[in-house]
């Protein structure tokens, strides 16, 4: 079972729309949520991060985490083609801060 | 303020010869990580250091992989002999605060490392 997974194929939204992209994660000692954004041969950048069940929301993104069900997601309002990136879940334990990461999931917004 | 900074860009090196990466964290950051995407799959953890010191090194392949880093400021990775499963993408990242407390890792762009 992998740590940290993203089973979404490429997600194609049409501009303006709601992008929603998924995560699970295996290790219930985790702590420390993050979604990263990695445009293609550019470093991933940390756009969220979250510690506490519930949403949290920075400007069109919102982060929803769930550690009953060891789940987290981000949705990203008004789409925009700017947005169009490969996503990355990355989670950690407190006390390692060593990140386990799932494949990633491409977003393609559609002007 | 400077970003992580992570050199060369790309590599390409032949079965068996030595190449040695180097991470520049961000001026401060005590936690150094390196980390490494092998293509169509996630990007691995290979070690972590805080400040000179190997905090966690669980993740490094085998002992052809060494990782130093001098005086708690930058850091080398030098891959002795390479071989071609080497080839991938290796991220540099470092975070402030210490062991024990979780904080956000800020990425260099890579080095993409090609072994032929």
């Amino acid at each position: 079972q992998k740590e940290v997974e993203q089973n979404s194929g490429p997600l194609s939204v049409p501009e303006g729309a709601i992008a929603s992209l998924n995560c699970t994660y295996s290790d219930r000692g985790s702590q420390s949520f993050f979604w990263y954004r990695q445009y293609s041969g550019k470093s991933p950048e940390l756009i969220m991060s979250i510690y506490s069940n519930g949403d949290k929301e920075d400007g069109r993104f919102t982060a929803q985490l769930n550690k009953a069900s060891q789940y987290v997601s981000l949705l990203i309002r008004d789409s925009q083609p700017s947005d169009s990136a490969t996503y990355l879940c990355a989670v950690s334990r407190w006390g390692n801060n060593r990140l386990a990461f799932g494949k990633g999931n491409q977003v393609v917004v559609i002007p | 303020e400077a970003g992580v900074t992570q050199f060369p860009s790309h590599s390409v090196i032949e079965k068996g010869q030595t190449v040695t990466l180097r991470c520049d964290p961000i001026s401060g950051h005590d936690n150094l990580y390196w980390y490494r995407r092998v293509m169509g799959k996630e990007i691995k953890f290979l070690l972590h250091f805080v400040k000179e010191s190997k905090q966690d090194e669980s993740g490094m392949p085998n002992n052809r992989f060494l990782a130093e880093r001098t005086g708690g400021t930058y850091s080398t990775l030098k891959v002795q002999p390479a071989e071609l499963e080497d080839s991938g993408v290796y991220f540099c990242a470092s975070s402030q605060g210490g062991r024990g407390a979780s904080t956000e890792a800020f990425f260099g762009q890579g080095t993409r490392l090609t072994v032929v």
